[in-house]
């Protein structure tokens, strides 16, 4: 049992480059979200998928878009990568409902040069 | 979702129980407390929740006034694995949102 998963582990990229991050989860959960976390600080809400077919933005989405592919995979793409986008990202799963917890990927660090 | 505070930092003796508050002074009826750790820039593990009742588990035990205005975790005996950023959460119990605040850097002296 995976749980988690997050690809790639490190990523280096140039201002203007584009790349898509990776998530997939093996819980069947329903609720899948991305969040950054800048040096010393805690983690921001990109985006969130509530249920299979459905995104809403969270707290920074500004630079970023999201694709909920089918139940197991939750993608955030970067469409022209600025060095602001720095920083570690984590996905995470969870079932729609308030009393499971959620369960986090080991985070991709980008760094944009 | 209801904002919480907590203070930046707290350190504790190895062996002591560590007691990291949170306050959550407009939480409403129906949002839980969570409380999350995040190791060394792990990925976050979550640790406990709760509505209304204390409640224990292997890892910890949850205060939480009754008038749910704030919460306490409690770590019994606080080992150096312990060191972590801990993260107190309030959340509806129909929101799918989990929002992060700052958290509590909590260090385990020797």
């Amino acid at each position: 049992n995976a749980g988690v998963t997050q690809t790639p582990k490190f990523q280096v990229l140039k201002t203007g480059q584009s790349m898509t991050l990776q998530c997939a989860q093996d819980m069947n959960h329903n609720s899948m979200y991305w969040y950054r976390q800048d040096p010393g600080m805690g983690l921001r809400l990109i985006y969130y998928s509530a249920s299979e077919g459905t995104t809403d933005k969270g707290e920074v989405p500004n630079g970023y878009n999201v694709s909920r592919l089918n139940k197991r995979e939750f993608s955030l793409r970067l469409e022209s990568a600025a060095p602001s986008q720095t920083s570690v990202y984590f996905c995470a799963s969870s079932y729609r409902v308030s009393y499971t917890e959620a369960f986090f990927g080991q985070g991709t660090r980008l760094t944009v040069v | 979702d209801a904002k919480t505070t907590q203070p930046p930092s707290m350190d504790c003796a190895e062996g002591r129980a560590a007691n990291l508050p949170c306050n959550h002074s407009t939480i409403s009826g129906n949002e839980y407390v969570y409380w999350y750790r995040q190791i060394h820039s792990q990925g976050p593990q979550y640790i406990i929740h709760g509505l209304k009742n204390n409640e224990t588990n292997e890892m910890a035990s949850l205060i939480i006034t009754e008038d749910r205005k704030s919460s306490t975790l409690i770590l019994p005996h606080a080992t150096l694995r312990d060191t972590a950023v801990y993260y107190c959460i309030v959340r509806y119990s129909s929101a799918s949102k989990i929002i992060f605040g700052s958290g509590t850097r909590l260090s385990i002296r020797p």
